[in-house]
């Protein structure tokens, strides 16, 4: 079964530090997600992506965030400069559609900022 | 804010017996609704999904009830086994956005 692919599994960085945690959707699927996970919290939603443009972010996604499909395969998320309450999991999603169609998730990246 | 939540943190079920978990829900433009599994260590892992138009779904061994009029959504799983303990989260879906509630953690004992 088609799944969703994500890189590092565990990542540790720098507060101030860049990190780029990336992922692979499934392949015919055309919307992407980005959301997140702190410890023994809820999910919560960070962006949506359709067509090279975010569809919706939350307030959760500021200027340190970005998210790009660099090419056909690949959907990454980059925090510009990681303070300690960005370490969280980071699970990407992806969707076939966008009306009545799940959203399939990938194991996530730990992320640990120090 | 987020609109999805759910009536009990955790639930204990005996092996062999049916376990509900319950959701509340609060928008009322929310159009389709998820059920996830989240295991340790793991991303959250469809389980059944149910549109707004429609009450009940089954699946294997689960079934989604809805009940639009109190905005209350609901995960029976049939036969519980020790593999069905994890946390599950009900999460609605609005145009671009999948919101999740807090989640029940079910522990299956033997």
């Amino acid at each position: 079964e088609p799944e969703v692919t994500q890189t590092p599994s565990h990542q540790v960085t720098q507060m101030g530090q860049e990190v780029i945690l990336r992922c692979v959707p499934i392949s015919n699927h055309l919307y992407f997600y980005w959301y997140r996970q702190i410890l023994g919290q809820k999910v919560e939603f960070l962006v949506s992506f359709y067509n090279n443009e975010i569809s919706e972010k939350s307030e959760i996604f500021d200027d340190q965030f970005s998210v790009e499909r660099p090419d056909g395969s690949n959907f990454t998320l980059k925090i510009r400069s990681t303070k300690l309450e960005d370490s969280a999991m980071y699970f990407c999603a992806s969707s076939e559609s966008i009306m009545w169609s799940p959203l399939h998730f990938g194991n996530g990246t730990r992320l640990t900022v120090t | 804010g987020e609109s999805v939540g759910l009536h009990l943190p955790t639930l204990s079920v005996q092996e062999g017996d049916n376990s509900i978990i319950n959701c509340a829900y609060s928008n009322s433009a929310s159009d389709y609704f998820i059920w996830y599994k989240q295991e340790s260590g793991k991303g959250p892992q469809f389980i059944i999904d149910i549109r707004s138009n429609m009450d009940k779904r089954q699946g294997q061994r689960v079934t989604v009830l809805l009940n639009k009029t109190v905005k209350h959504l609901s995960l029976q799983i049939a036969a519980t086994q020790p593999g069905d303990s994890a946390v599950y989260f009900c999460a609605e879906k609005n145009d671009y956005k999948l919101s999740f509630g807090a989640g029940t953690t079910v522990t299956v004992r033997a």
